[in-house]
């Protein structure tokens, strides 16, 4: 079955430090990947997504992420983490039937 | 430019109490779902309409029915609410349509529903 797996529901990085953010997803073929992010009591917004063009994609904020067929991984990071960066990050798939997965979803923080 | 609008933010049903979560886009887009959140589950799609006229379950429809009023406007309506349905509510929309590439989904900010 396709599915999508985030590893680590809680992430804690320094701020500053790089943030790494897991994504793996089960699939036959490649599919769109997406990455939101969802501050407190806010809705989903997204920061970047992968639609079979440059495996390296760049985000809003300083977020990017490259999708790797070989090892079915699309992580998130940031070279330097800011407090404002404190929030819940899911990554979801697409396949054919348009019909976004999500991931369970990581929340991170960030330890000033 | 208002997206995705949910009505109401939030919302305290006694349990056998029914109620219709409202949303609407003015993006002209052909798709709109309903997902529920709940903690260390992420989203679960509820109902999509891939187009107006159309409805399909998605992965939790059970004590949801969903009407797709027009393009714009898609409803999510629960009948007879159980504790078991104290989520918080996201209605999305996107393009969609066959031909279509598909950007992904813009969200309204969510319904937070409690049932007692």
């Amino acid at each position: 079955a396709q599915s999508v797996t985030q590893l680590g529901s809680h992430v804690s990085v320094s701020e500053g430090a790089l943030v790494l953010l897991r994504c793996n997803y089960s699939s036959s073929v490649p599919p769109y990947l997406f990455w939101y992010v969802q501050y407190p009591n806010q809705g989903l917004q997204l920061l970047l997504k992968y639609t079979s063009a440059a495996t390296l994609v760049k985000g809003i904020n300083g977020f990017e992420a490259e999708f790797k067929k070989s090892e079915t991984s699309f992580h998130l990071t940031k070279p330097s983490a800011h407090m404002s960066d404190a929030a819940e990050y899911f990554c979801a798939v697409m396949f054919g039937n348009e019909k976004l997965t999500f991931g369970t979803g990581t929340r991170l923080t960030i330890i000033p | 430019n208002a997206g995705v609008t949910q009505t109401p933010k939030f919302q305290v049903l006694k349990t056998g109490q029914s109620m219709t979560l409202q949303c609407a886009q003015d993006m002209n887009h052909n798709s709109m779902y309903w997902y529920r959140q709940d903690p260390g589950m992420g989203l679960r799609l509820i109902y999509y309409s891939a187009s107006e006229g159309t409805t399909d379950k998605g992965e939790v429809p059970n004590g949801y029915n969903v009407s797709r009023l027009n393009k714009r406007e898609f409803s999510l309506r629960l009948e007879s609410a159980a504790p078991s349905q104290t989520s918080v509510y996201f209605c999305a929309s996107s393009e969609g349509g066959a031909g279509t590439v598909n950007y992904g989904y813009t969200f309204g900010s969510g319904t937070r529903l409690t049932v007692v």
